[in-house]
């Protein structure tokens, strides 16, 4: 079956670094993206990465390793703004599996 | 360019009911995907269509189906409502045509509440 890992919530200092891991098992995999959820607010897609290694856009950067099936998103600098839910997916053919989200909190 | 239009915003129903939800997707956008979105359970893939077909599932009742216009327009419909399908009902829009999907753009979702 599928399933993807990502910690329920995690707590960081305003203009901190946070790092929110991913670990997933899936059948047909093509790539692992990232998106940002805030209260009452559609998702917004953030990252794509189909390839190992980190891809930087920004203060947001995303990595993946496709043998260990395992990616993460850091976030640099943080900001109150970025108080929010982060949902890794996996794209597998013709759909897109999200896991459960990490509400990232921020303190000042 | 206009975004992902869901409507209605919200929808309060009872039990047993039927009710059916609109998606327009972004212009020149043929895939449509569904998802239900419950507290701590994140989104849930219903379905996805790309040019009027159903090409993929998720694990839903055969109460939860779906349709995709030739305008690329698609709509859900969930039947005899159970108290367990309040949600919030997120629908996305792709680009991509034959290829795997990398990006998806959500609509506002249509958040519904059943007595």
């Amino acid at each position: 079956g599928q399933s993807l890992e990502q910690p329920s919530e995690v707590t960081a200092v305003e203009g901190a670094i946070v790092q929110i891991n991913c670990t997933y098992q899936t059948s047909g995999f093509y790539g692992l993206s990232w998106y940002q959820q805030h209260d009452g607010g559609a998702p917004t897609f953030l990252s794509y990465n189909a390839l190992d290694g980190l891809e930087e856009t920004g203060r947001f950067s995303s990595f993946l390793s496709r043998s260990d099936s395992y990616g993460y998103l850091l976030l640099q600098e943080l900001q109150m703004k970025d108080s929010a839910s982060y949902f890794c997916a996996v794209s597998e053919d013709d759909k897109i599996i999200f896991g459960k989200g990490t509400r990232l909190h921020i303190l000042p | 360019k206009a975004g992902v239009t869901q409507t209605p915003r919200y929808l309060i129903k009872t039990r047993g009911q039927q009710v059916t939800l609109s998606c327009s997707p972004i212009s020149g956008h043929r895939s449509v995907s569904w998802y239900q979105q419950t507290p701590g359970q994140g989104l849930q893939f219903l379905f996805e269509y790309f040019s009027e077909t159903q090409r993929n599932k998720g694990n839903f009742p055969g109460r939860f189906s779906g349709r995709q216009f030739s305008n690329s327009r698609s709509e859900m419909n969930v039947s005899t409502l159970e108290l367990g399908d309040s949600a919030l009902y997120l629908c996305a829009s792709s680009s991509s045509g034959n290829l795997p999907n990398e990006k998806l753009f959500f609509g506002s979702g249509t958040q519904l509440s059943v007595l």
